[in-house]
């Protein structure tokens, strides 16, 4: 079974600065869909970002880049020029391609921005 | 607006009580899915309908009864729910199910319930 680790319960970044956010994972399979969530306080969890595996090159969304390293099994997200709308709870999920549509979810981490 | 609706927003209620959760996407989209966001675990993916279809139960317990009338709705029936089952419950929906597609799942706002 699949499975995804997010170890910063909390992180904390000063406005207009940079923070990465981390995310390792497990899985047997070649091909597979990450992705980051973003849920702000307001509850509506919305993507940020998504990586197909059998890409390369890292995905890039505005402010929001990943770090996409396949060996290491490791999808970080990278937050620059920080703004106060970025504080929220960040979410990584897995997905493996084919017929089955069942995201695997980290444990989130919590992201505050401070002036 | 993210087109996924959820109603109501908020819901007490006591063990005993019989109680729905109501999602509605205005996507068109085919596949619908409830999840439990519990404080400090893993969103649990709970159930799944692909074109009306379950898919997939993640071995929820009885209490909890899924229903997808269309691929634009898609009720939660709650009934002798225990303390332990207070949580966030979350509503989502995709395009159906094809090979090698990304089916993005886009979620609604979220019905708190507490149950005393």
């Amino acid at each position: 079974a699949q499975t995804v680790t997010q170890s910063q319960p909390e992180m904390s970044v000063q406005e207009a600065e940079t923070v990465t956010l981390s995310c390792t994972y497990d899985t047997s399979e070649s091909d597979y869909y990450l992705f980051w969530y973003k849920q702000p306080p307001s509850r509506q969890m919305i993507l940020v970002i998504r990586q197909e595996a059998y890409k390369q090159q890292n995905a890039t969304e505005n402010r929001f880049s990943v770090n996409f390293q396949k060996a290491a099994k490791s999808f970080s997200l990278k937050i620059s020029d920080s703004q106060l709308g970025d504080a929220a709870m960040y979410f990584c999920a897995y997905r493996n391609t084919g017929t089955a549509s069942k995201l695997t979810f980290g444990t989130g981490t919590r992201l505050q921005v401070t002036l | 607006e993210t087109g996924v609706t959820q109603t109501p927003r908020h819901l007490v209620m006591g063990m005993t009580n019989k109680k729905s959760l109501k999602c509605e996407q205005h996507l068109g989209h085919n596949a619908m899915y409830w999840y439990k966001q519990s404080a400090k675990k893993p969103l649990e993916l709970m159930f799944v309908y692909n074109f009306k279809e379950q898919t997939e139960n993640n071995s929820v317990p009885s209490r909890f009864s899924p229903e997808c009338p269309n691929s634009s709705h898609l009720f939660l029936h709650l009934h002798t729910l225990q303390p332990e089952d207070s949580a966030l419950y979350l509503c989502a929906s995709s395009q159906g199910w094809t090979s090698g597609s990304v089916n993005e799942q886009f979620f609604g706002p979220g019905t708190r319930l507490t149950v005393l």
